[in-house]
């Protein structure tokens, strides 16, 4: 149990909609990144966000774009959605500071038909 | 640039065996290394870390060392169990990225039969 939640955990779009997934972050986590998880790959990071601004993206277009509230929590919208965005999307919480633990959720499976 | 080479899969071993899975990295600063395990159907845990030089972090029976001349991060494992069965990530996290940015390497996929 790492504390980090997200939802939905399964879902089905179809090719060109939109979709958001949520995550709530442990306790006391400033620090909420997102990562995608294709099927027989690593994952990926996407980006993160550190006190409500985003601060770093990976290799992902602007239709990948993200949210961080004032509570900490998080959300990643993928807009046109596209038959490769299947994946396992995974976020991930840690506190403030280089070096500390990063705790991930179970993770959101998209699947885009 | 960052990036984690990881050994092939899949990996087959009885249990009892001893398990290594070979991880290498390429990092433009002082990492932090990791393995992390990913049960079926399940998210990821960190599994053991190491923040520097020399390091070796253990967890649950499961061991790596920091090698920096070597630039390796190999997990080990004396005994493995069927319980083990999983896939293990090698990540590292560079001070100059982004904060807490993880690089994975691909996973292997380890199978342990009774």
């Amino acid at each position: 149990e790492t504390g980090v939640t997200q939802s939905p955990t399964h879902l089905i779009k179809t090719r060109g909609q939109q979709v958001t997934l949520r995550c709530s972050s442990q306790s006391g986590h400033n620090t909420v990144s997102w990562y995608q998880q294709a099927l027989g790959q690593g994952p990926q990071f996407i980006f993160q966000y550190y006190r409500e601004e985003e601060n770093g993206r990976g290799n992902f277009p602007p239709r990948f774009s993200g949210l961080q509230f004032p509570n900490y929590s998080s959300e990643l919208n993928v807009n046109a959605l596209e038959l490769d965005d299947s994946a396992l999307y995974l976020c991930a919480s840690s506190p403030e500071g280089y070096g500390n633990t990063i705790y991930f959720g179970e993770g959101s499976w998209l699947t885009v038909v | 640039g960052n990036s984690v080479t990881q050994m092939e899969g899949p990996v087959t071993l009885s249990e009892e065996a001893f398990l290594t899975i070979n991880c290498t990295y390429t990092a433009t600063g002082y990492p932090s290394l990791f393995w992390y395990v990913q049960y079926p159907g399940e998210g990821l845990q960190l599994l053991l870390k190491a923040t520097k030089a020399d390091d070796k972090g253990s967890n649950k029976g499961f061991e790596a060392t920091y090698r920096k001349e070597t630039t390796s991060f190999h997990l080990e494992k004396g005994s493995v169990q069927v319980s083990d069965s999983a896939v293990y990530f090698c990540a590292l996290s560079d001070r100059g990225s982004t904060l807490g940015r993880l690089y994975f390497g691909r996973g292997t996929q380890l199978t342990v039969w009774p």
